[in-house]
């Protein structure tokens, strides 16, 4: 089975810090790779996404993405978070296999908090 | 935002009765999707559409059905609620069948079976 796995959990930051968010998945073939992120009581939005081409995804909000195929990873980035980056965000996988239907494969999301 | 609602917005039922979830859309796409989301689990895919009255089953489709008589509305039902379906559910859209388009996600359902 396919599997898409976010190392952590929960992610505490002060503004202006740093952020990267872990993402790998589990399949040999070939991939498109996205990122969802929830603020609080909303649904979900899409912050970027990786089809093909450059693998330095830019997205939405200053958030950035690197897609390493040899290490069957997704992480995300971000040099200098904000206090309304306080959200979680769920890596997601889609398989290129000619299906026509697009069924994502969701990791179980990290909860991103960070203090003013 | 993608033109799609979900109705009711929360909903509190009994453990054993039927309760239907409606996601209407007014983008004309295509696929349609229900999720549902549980505290550690991220989304997990219940059933999907991909087209009038082609539906076929998820990850996690035990208990549940679902209908799509016509393109706008995909209807999710749970036959007889249980306390382990008390979750958020939420729709999703895509127009793309190719490369596993971009999906767009409706504002979602809390519901709590007591």
């Amino acid at each position: 089975a396919q599997s898409v796995s976010q190392h952590n959990h929960h992610v505490i930051l002060s503004e202006a810090a740093s952020l990267e968010l872990g993402c790998n998945y589990s399949y040999g073939g070939t991939v498109n790779l996205f990122w969802y992120v929830q603020y609080p009581g909303q649904h979900l939005q899409l912050l970027l996404k990786y089809f093909s081409g450059d693998p330095l995804v830019k997205g939405i909000k200053g958030f950035e993405a690197e897609f390493i195929k040899s290490k069957f990873s997704f992480n995300l980035r971000k040099p200098s978070v904000q206090w309304s980056d306080t959200a979680e965000y769920f890596c997601a996988v889609t398989l290129d296999r000619g299906s026509t239907l697009g069924r994502l494969y969701f990791g179980r999301g990290t909860q991103l908090t960070v203090w003013p | 935002d993608a033109g799609i609602t979900q109705s009711p917005r929360h909903k509190v039922t009994e453990t054993g009765t039927p309760v239907t979830l409606r996601c209407h859309q007014t983008e004309n796409h295509r696929y349609m999707y229900w999720y549902r989301q549980d505290p550690g689990h991220g989304l997990r895919l219940i059933h999907y559409s991909y087209g009038v009255k082609d539906t076929d089953k998820g990850e996690v489709s035990d208990g549940y059905s679902v209908s799509r008589s016509k393109t706008e509305d995909f209807l999710l039902t749970l036959e007889s609620a249980t306390s382990s379906q008390t979750s958020v559910y939420f729709c999703a859209i895509s127009d793309s069948d190719s490369r596993g388009g971009e999906q767009y996600f409706g504002p979602g359902t809390r519901l709590t079976v007591t």
